[in-house]
């Protein structure tokens, strides 16, 4: 089955470090990959997207490329911001062969903590 | 509507009732999604709809777990004796094209069973 890994947490870096955080997947079929982001106290919101392979998302400085060669997906920034604390999650959504895209596998999340 | 809508809110309830909750997606998305985020277990799949159809329902933990939509709208997601394990947010996520450019998440319907 699809399954997403993240790297363990917490991270805490000190506010202008640069930020990774790494995901792998296993995937049946064709899969899109999402990294979501939960800020205190409120729901996920969508951070970036690759739909096929070596797509890069970008998004409010974050990005990720699609690897397939190594089923990666790994979360950068080059200079985070205190404002940037959140729980970030890695997911996929994989078409295995059919017409339409089903349901998000999630990987378990990482705390991000930045420090002034 | 703009965004994924869900009520209520906040959910306080005493063990053994029963609890609807429900969700309105973004008008238009075919597809529609409910999750459960608890400590401890991540963020945990339960049902997919596709229109009023649910191709997928493998997440439900139990038969005390039931989903519905109606109209290719509205879903309501209704738990029956409620245990205090289902204490979790619940999250609906609605999409179009069967989500493989992105799903939009609600606010979650915190559940607290008592």
């Amino acid at each position: 089955g699809n399954s997403v890994t993240q790297m363990e947490g917490p991270v805490t870096l000190s506010e202008e470090a640069f930020l990774t955080i790494n995901c792998t997947y296993t995937a049946t079929g064709y899969p899109s990959l999402f990294w979501y982001v939960q800020y205190p106290g409120e729901g996920l919101q969508l951070l970036l997207k690759a739909t096929k392979a070596d797509d890069k998302g970008s998004n409010k400085g974050f990005e990720a490329t699609y690897r397939k060669e190594t089923t990666s997906f790994h979360l950068e920034k080059g200079s985070v911001q205190v404002s940037d604390s959140a729980v970030y999650f890695c997911a996929l959504s994989d078409r295995a062969g059919g017409t339409s895209y089903g349901k998000l596998t999630f990987g378990q999340g990482t705390i991000l903590t930045v420090h002034p | 509507g703009a965004g994924v809508s869900q009520s209520p809110s906040n959910k306080v309830t005493e063990k053994g009732k029963d609890v609807e909750l429900r969700c309105d997606p973004i008008s238009g998305h075919t597809a529609l999604y409910w999750y459960r985020q608890s400590l401890g277990q991540g963020l945990e799949f339960l049902i997919y709809f596709q229109g009023n159809s649910a191709p997928d329902k493998s997440g439900l933990p139990s038969d005390r777990f039931s989903a519905e939509r109606t109209g290719g709208s509205v879903s309501t997601l209704t738990i029956q004796r409620t245990q205090q394990e289902d204490s979790a947010v619940y999250l609906c996520a609605s999409s179009e094209q069967g989500g493989r450019y992105g799903y939009t998440f609600g606010s979650g319907t915190r559940l607290t069973v008592v």
